[in-house]
């Protein structure tokens, strides 16, 4: 069974203050892995999606990485229109050519940036 | 596009009601999936639909819970009877290669 952790469960930083946030997954054959938003009240926004060991996506104060077991998105200088729960899914390759390609989520990370 | 399209935006009813959640998923995705969302669980896959057919309804809870895709362009999730304890968002998302869109949500409150 696919099982995603996300790590610290909430994260309070003060505005400029630089931190990163884990995504340990565990799947068999991955597919993709996914870092999406969420505000309150509103559905995930999707962020970055990384399909190999070793890759990178930057977008402004955010940079998402992958290893074999885990992914971290590095949150830069953050400010405090960042703060929202960010939310890890792991795909996984369907086993014996099927088309099951559900996605499975991490419970989140509540991030709080004070100005 | 205008994006995944959920309807009710909230919904509020009594245990024992049906009730019914619509989906319009993003035109020319192939692929759709229910989620059910509390401060407890997080995001829990409830079923998941690809070209119009459903491939894994394991995360569906019991028999009161049902989905359907008629055509590629809605899903309706169905509860009945409904209990307190499904109060939670339900999110529908839709997909056409990797990752998934998702609606704003329904809210749903059972009393």
């Amino acid at each position: 069974e696919d099982q995603v952790t996300q790590s610290p469960e909430a994260l309070r930083l003060q505005e400029g203050e630089s931190s990163s946030l884990n995504c340990s997954y565990t799947v068999s054959g991955l597919r993709g892995l996914f870092w999406y938003r969420q505000d309150p009240g509103k559905g995930p926004e999707f962020l970055f999606t990384l399909y190999s060991a070793g890759e990178e996506k930057e977008k402004e104060r955010l940079k998402a990485t992958l290893t074999k077991k885990e992914s971290f998105l590095h949150i830069t200088a953050p400010k405090p229109e960042d703060s929202a729960t960010y939310l890890c899914a792991v795909q996984a390759s369907s086993v014996g050519g099927g088309s099951n390609y559900k996605l499975t989520f991490g419970k989140g990370t509540l991030l709080t940036v004070n100005p | 596009d205008a994006g995944v399209i959920q309807s009710p935006r909230h919904e509020v009813t009594e245990m024992g009601q049906e009730v019914t959640l619509r989906c319009k998923p993003i035109s020319g995705h192939n692929s759709l999936f229910w989620y059910r969302q509390t401060m407890m669980r997080g995001l829990e896959l409830l079923i998941y639909f690809n070209n119009n057919v459903p491939i894994d309804d394991s995360g569906m809870p019991e028999d009161r819970f049902s989905a359907k895709m008629p055509n590629a362009s809605f899903s309706t999730l169905k509860i009945q009877p409904s209990e307190p304890r499904d109060s939670a968002v339900y999110f529908c998302a839709s997909s056409l290669a990797r990752g998934a869109f998702f609606g704003q949500g329904t809210r749903l409150t059972v009393v």
